[in-house]
This record gives C-alpha cells, structure tokens and sequence, in this order.
C-alpha cells in the first residue's frame, strides 16, 4: 500500500519568508501523480501545485514550488513571500496514475503565518 | 466556479436517525465517486469508491450497511448514514472523478459536517 508521511505537524513562518514543507511517500508504482492541498478553516480541500512523476521538472505556480526528488521519493512544498492567507492545513497526497483512482494523504502539517 | 457542490454542508441530527448527504458534479460527468470522512485534526480517509451504476467498494472497517452509496447517475452520488451515533460525527467529503472538457479531472466537495447529538 501507498504511504504518505509528512513530518511536521506544525510549522510556523513570517510573513513573507519561505517556508517548505517535507512529504516523503513510498510507491512500487511508476505511474503517479504528487499534489499539495491546502485545507483552510472552511475545510475545502484547495489544490495548490500537481507533480506528475514521469516530468523531471519541478511543478511551480506563482509562489508555491516543489522540490521532487523521485529517487528519494521526496516531494516538499515551498511557499515564497508568505502571506496570511496561506496560514491552513496542508495536506501532501499521492495518486496512482490518472483520474479515477484515490488519494492517499499525508497527515497534514498546520502552518501558521506570522504578521 | 465551483464543479462539485455537497448538500447539507452542516447536519445536526439525534442519535439513531438517518441523514442523507448529496454531492453533485455540476459540469462534469463523473464516471467515480470516492468518499472520505475527516475526523477533527486528523486526515482524510477515503471509505469507498463507487462507479456510475455499480454497486460500491467499501475499505475495511467502514460499515456498508451502515454507509450507504448511491451512484445512480454520472453527476450525482448519495451516503447515507443509516441509525447514527455519536462516533459517526465528522466531516464527510466526497471527490468525483471523471471526464470534464479539457480532460480527465477530478475534484473535492466543500465537505459536510455531521454532529450527531
């Protein structure tokens, strides 16, 4: 079975510094897909930046960015010019090839942003 | 806009009545309904998987009997939550996956938060 570990139950930042948060998972699959989903206090589950495993380029959108390192099976999350906004739950989560299979997630990490 | 719509999205029921949850894919068809139940400060956990007309795939510990699927048609999906109890009170959220124009996708309801009292 899929596993997602995320490491930091909590993190803290100031506004706008960087923060990254860690996931590592563990996959026998070649075919997958790595997200981060930011969970706020309405507990939409939001997507913030998709990786698909067989690209080599790093997925970034805007201010958020991933370090994926697939030998490692690392994939963290990096917030630039953090705003209080992104202060939520964030949730890495694993999917096995394309739409239409499940999610494993991590156990999220709690980030709070600093004023 | 949003693509996926759940009704109600906060429930407050008596212990050992039914409530019924919707979820609705509001411009795509979806092929596969997954459902999953987040208990405050913990992750979410997916508890079955349905497609389109075929009867639904529980994981182990989640009640069918107790869960009810429906996924009669490509844009909506039922749980219901038959004779519940006081531990069955979390956040429900169902995902629908399937085809949209574009491609395939699939998405997050908003969640619906059931206390049962």
């Amino acid at each position: 079975a899929q596993t997602v570990t995320q490491s930091q139950p909590e993190m803290s930042v100031q506004e706008a510094e960087t923060v990254t948060l860690s996931c590592t998972y563990d996959t026998s699959e070649s075919d997958y897909y790595l997200f981060w989903y930011k969970q706020p206090p309405s507990r939409q589950m939001i997507l913030v930046i998709r990786q698909e495993a067989y690209k080599q380029q790093n997925a970034t959108e805007n201010r958020f960015s991933v370090n994926f390192q697939k030998a490692a099976k690392s994939f963290s999350l990096k917030i630039s010019d953090s705003q209080l906004g992104d202060a939520a739950m964030y949730f890495c989560a694993y999917r096995r090839g394309v739409t239409g299979n499940q999610f494993y997630f991590g156990t999220g990490t709690s980030l709070t942003v600093i004023p | 806009g949003a693509v996926v719509s759940q009704h109600p999205s906060w429930v407050i029921c008596k212990s050992g009545t039914s409530v019924k949850i919707e979820c609705r894919s509001l411009d795509f068809q979806a092929t596969t309904m997954f459902w999953y139940r987040q208990f405050p400060k913990q992750s979410l956990m997916l508890m079955a998987t349905s497609n389109e007309g075929s009867k639904a795939t529980y994981e182990q510990g989640v009640e069918k009997d107790k869960f009810l699927i429906n996924h009669a048609s490509l844009t909506l999906s039922t749980l219901t939550v038959t004779s519940a109890h006081p531990e069955d009170s979390s956040f429900y959220i169902c995902s629908p996956a399937g085809v949209r124009r574009g491609g395939e996708t699939q998405y997050f309801g908003p969640g619906t938060r059931l206390l049962v009292l």
